[in-house]
């Protein structure tokens, strides 16, 4: 079975340019999540999807991040436009459908480094 | 904002021993808790999860949860140096989305 796979695995970029990040999850898992993972932190949840529908977005900071997920099948995450705390990993995860809440299990995708100079 | 709290570390042990991790949470509802293991420059996987009051074991592993006190802890048994990772505890309060901790990073010394 693949795993979830993202794209790219670096980008760097300069302050208040924008950048785009896409994730393939597991075939067959309905939800998705975007994470942002800061240097020397856990991860922190920025979106979930269920199928195409977001779940859970209070995180995300809508003035400048925005993410879809067209057909409920791969997602894209953008930032536009990019500051310099935006310096982080982003990981995509995916989980079954009909998991519920508090039992899924996620699996992470290798995730994506963004450095903004 | 939920609060889960780790031990940043590093936890240094040496090979063969037992490693001891802790975590706490803020959230009485809470009620599923995951214990994820992260090598430096890679994601996250997952080593366990735990339900119930008391403990569960998979191979070297045992989660340990307590409810009434708001901490779930992860034993390591016979600690290898391939052990050596930063070890992420996430909760899952109810009707609401992980919480992950911010990690402890174990070393296992040969």
């Amino acid at each position: 079975e693949a795993g979830v796979a993202q794209s790219p695995r670096y980008k760097i970029i300069e302050k208040r340019q924008s950048v785009a990040f896409w994730c393939n999850p597991i075939s067959g898992h309905a939800t998705l999540y975007w994470y942002q993972q800061i240097l020397g932190q856990g991860p922190k949840l920025l979106i979930q999807f269920q199928n195409n529908g977001v779940v859970d977005d209070s995180q995300l900071p809508k003035d400048r991040f925005s993410a879809e997920r067209l057909k409920g099948v791969d997602s894209t995450l953008k930032i536009q436009p990019a500051k310099l705390e935006d310096s982080a990993v982003y990981l995509c995860a995916s989980s079954p459908e009909g998991a519920g809440w508090g039992q899924e299990t996620q699996y992470f995708g290798p995730g994506t480094r963004l450095l903004v100079l | 904002q939920k609060e889960v709290e780790q031990n940043s570390g590093p936890l240094s042990v040496p090979e063969g021993a037992i490693a001891s991790l802790n975590c706490t949470y803020s959230d009485r509802g809470s009620q599923s808790f995951f214990w994820y293991r992260q090598y430096s420059g890679k994601s996250p996987e997952l080593i366990m999860f735990i339900y119930s009051n008391g403990d569960k074991e998979d191979g070297r592993f045992t989660a340990q949860l307590n409810k009434a006190s708001q901490y779930v802890s992860l034993l390591i048994r016979d600690s290898q140096p391939s052990d050596s990772a930063t070890y992420l505890c996430a909760v899952n309060p109810y009707g609401q989305n992980f919480v992950f901790g911010p990690g402890t990073r174990l070393s296992v010394l040969p």
